[in-house]
């Protein structure tokens, strides 16, 4: 599969705890996103690799939220001290040149 | 404020016939609009897209129409078959580099 993968595919954490997703972009593509999405609505954006540079960070990108490139390749969001309006669909995506971006399954996150 | 908004939830369509999706934005400076599918528990899908200089572009049973005076978009399937039930978005590009969404209409396909 040369898709975008994203693991864990769901995740149970306890608030308060620190969670970490890891993204493997489509082998070629040197632009990587990160959205959250909640129900009922459409993926918000959170942050923007041109490879290992991160260009563009949301405002809903608390100090709790980190990401990183490094090499340029794999991601990893982590949310530190996680609250229960954590909950939410986190997803991966990448592309090449063109505005159309390739998602993967996403990380179910569930904050009890 | 929401820059793209789609006003229906939900859309019921006889399987066969042609279900037309809608698409509102506010800001002048998108220059590229999409159209993603989601299945739930799946990732959006790429289906369709239209520069700001086009007013058409068609891909096999998928249409979108751009109407720039408007500020609207909409998306053309035709025949509607039951696989295309699913949510569909519509987003747009032009501020940054990230992707503004719409808050989906989910797609009944009746057989």
């Amino acid at each position: 599969d040369t898709g975008v993968s994203q693991d864990p595919r769901h995740k149970i954490t306890k608030r308060g705890q620190n969670v970490t997703f890891r993204c493997d972009p489509i082998s070629e593509h040197n632009r990587l996103y990160w959205y959250r999405q909640t129900l009922g609505q459409g993926p918000e954006f959170l942050t923007y690799f041109q490879n290992e540079a991160q260009l563009e960070k949301s405002r809903l990108l608390s100090d709790r939220f980190s990401a990183e490139r490094p090499k340029g390749s794999f991601s990893t969001l982590e949310i530190q001290r996680t609250e229960q309006g954590d909950s939410a669909m986190y997803l991966c995506a990448s592309s090449l040149s063109g505005v159309e971006a390739f998602f993967g399954q996403g990380t179910r996150l569930t904050v009890v | 404020d929401q820059q793209v908004k789609q006003n229906s939830p939900s859309l019921s369509v006889q399987e066969g016939r042609i279900s037309i999706l809608n698409c509102d934005y506010t800001n002048s400076m998108f220059d590229y609009f999409l159209w993603y599918k989601k299945y739930p528990a799946e990732g959006p899908t790429f289906l369709i897209s239209i520069s700001s200089i086009k007013d058409k572009n068609e891909d096999g049973r998928f249409t979108v129409f751009l109407n720039k005076s408007a500020k609207h978009l909409s998306l053309h399937i035709v025949p509607s078959q039951p696989g295309d039930s699913a949510v569909y978005f519509c987003a747009a590009s032009g501020v940054g580099y990230q992707l503004i969404w719409g808050a989906g209409t989910k797609l009944i396909i009746k057989p």
